[in-house]
């Protein structure tokens, strides 16, 4: 069984870059035909879907991120990470990496349990 | 970008109600584009329903998706009490986009 686990700073400075990996473990990130995404939750908030990577590295952002968001991916680590750059109070939230299903692309099948990231000084 | 809207934004019902949870959107969306989600406090969210009306595995029968359009239905036949969490709409795009509605809270009384 596939499982996705977020890792990374639960404190970044305001200005600076907001850095976190998502590990899959009981799979391979290059097998499957997956896409691997990257929602956050602000508290008391909805869902806001980041962007998506393909294991062949190509990926799409969420126009509203877009000037400054990078998801890459490491395939020999089994692992795809999420950079946020020149981050303010309102990008503290619950992040999630998550993926879609085999046969349907436009959903979130499984989720990581989430991570807080506090932007603060 | 497509919004979407949900109501009510919170619903508070007694074991055993039907609850009646609506995703309005603010263009006409392929069915087979929207999902719904069950947030549990402090846990992840859980595919509950995608393509509008199928039920994510191991999913009880008594969730059920429906709508067409612009609107969009999440039923709960039977209200039990593990039911208590946020339930999200999401549609997808073609930009690819992916967005989700506020979200409302079901709550028992």
């Amino acid at each position: 069984q596939v499982q996705l686990q977020e890792s990374g700073p639960g404190l970044v400075k305001p200005s600076q870059t907001l850095s976190l990996t998502c590990t899959v473990a009981g799979g391979s990130i290059s097998s499957g035909g997956y896409y691997w995404h990257w929602i956050r939750q602000p508290a008391g908030k909805g869902l806001e879907w980041i962007g998506r990577i393909y294991s062949s590295g190509i990926s799409n952002y969420n126009p509203s991120y877009r000037s400054r968001v990078t998801i890459s991916v490491d395939t020999s680590k089994n692992q795809f990470s999420l950079k946020l750059y020149s981050v303010t109070a309102a990008d503290t939230a619950v992040y999630y990496c998550a993926r879609d299903s085999p046969t349907n692309p436009v959903i979130f099948h499984m989720w990581g349990q989430g991570t807080m990231v506090t932007v603060s000084s | 970008e497509i919004v979407l809207t949900q109501s009510p934004g919170i619903l508070s019902l007694s074991p055993g109600e039907r609850a009646t949870l609506s995703c309005r959107a603010s263009q006409s969306v392929s069915s087979s584009y929207i999902a719904w989600y069950q947030q549990k406090p402090g846990q992840a969210p859980r595919l509950l329903i995608y393509g509008a009306f199928n039920r994510a595995t191991g999913i009880p029968d008594r969730f059920t998706g429906s709508g067409s359009g612009t609107d969009f239905t999440l039923t709960i036949s039977r209200l039990e009490p593990e039911d208590v969490a946020v339930y999200h709409c999401q549609q997808y795009g073609m930009a690819p986009i992916f967005t989700f509605g506020p979200g409302t809270k079901v709550d028992i009384k």
